[in-house]
């Protein structure tokens, strides 16, 4: 039952070094995405994608760059980090976008900015 | 900006006392769903209301939609300490039903 894993757990960068954030599920599901979640700001769409091949942004897209490798895989990528963009990332899925399915949710990635 | 806002932000009550959190949004929307995040963890879906439903129970769970008045409330009864968490609601917005914005969150204690 493994659902949505993403990697890292944790990841310290410094001003400026650029990270991959990886998320996969094993549902079978065609949509995906990528939240940021801040303190007392609940959680902003960065990126989604609705279907193998096919991306979009979302609230809180720059600075970012996404990749759907295939049906499975999601990544998220900082091509130079910033102090700003500390926080916690969600990766999630779900069957057909957001007009009555679940979403499910990984169990987040801690992301320091130094 | 938000378009759902919990109100209260945090809630304290005692086991077995029931907890009614609120949610009020700003735009016309298809549905509205209610999940839980624990402490360190991703969030969990628990329910979800379209917009044409007033009421919906799942187990201990009651939710309601108003959508003249743009809100909706999520009561947990007979609460136990194993509620304890935060609570959102995020709403998908009609016409762009892949956008799921959430609103801040409520955070649940439930002493034992």
């Amino acid at each position: 039952n493994a659902g949505v894993t993403q990697t890292p757990k944790f990841q310290v960068l410094k001003t400026g070094q650029s990270m991959t954030l990886q998320c996969a599920q094993d549902m079978n599901h065609n949509s995906m995405y990528w939240y940021r979640q801040d303190p007392g700001m609940g959680l902003r769409l960065i990126y989604y994608s609705a279907s193998e091949g096919t991306t979009d942004k979302g609230e809180v897209p720059n600075g970012y760059n996404v990749s759907r490798l295939n049906k499975r895989e999601f990544s998220l990528r900082l091509e130079s980090a910033a102090p700003s963009q500390t926080s916690v990332y969600f990766c999630a899925s779900s069957s057909d976008g957001f007009s009555g399915n679940t979403i499910y949710f990984g169990e987040g990635s801690w992301l320091t900015v130094v | 900006s938000q378009q759902g806002e919990e109100d209260p932000q945090a809630l304290s009550i005692q086991e077995g006392e029931n907890a009614t959190m609120n949610c009020s949004y700003k735009t016309s929307i298809n549905n509205l769903q209610w999940y839980r995040q624990n402490s360190g963890r991703g969030l969990v879906h628990l329910i979800l209301i379209r917009s044409n439903e007033r009421e919906k129970h799942s187990g201990r769970l009651r939710v309601t939609l108003d959508t003249s008045k743009k809100s909706s409330s999520l009561l947990i009864t007979a609460s136990r300490a194993a509620d304890t968490a935060s609570y959102f609601c995020a709403t998908a917005k009609t016409g762009s039903a892949r956008q799921l914005t959430f609103g801040s969150g409520t955070q649940l204690t439930v002493l034992p």
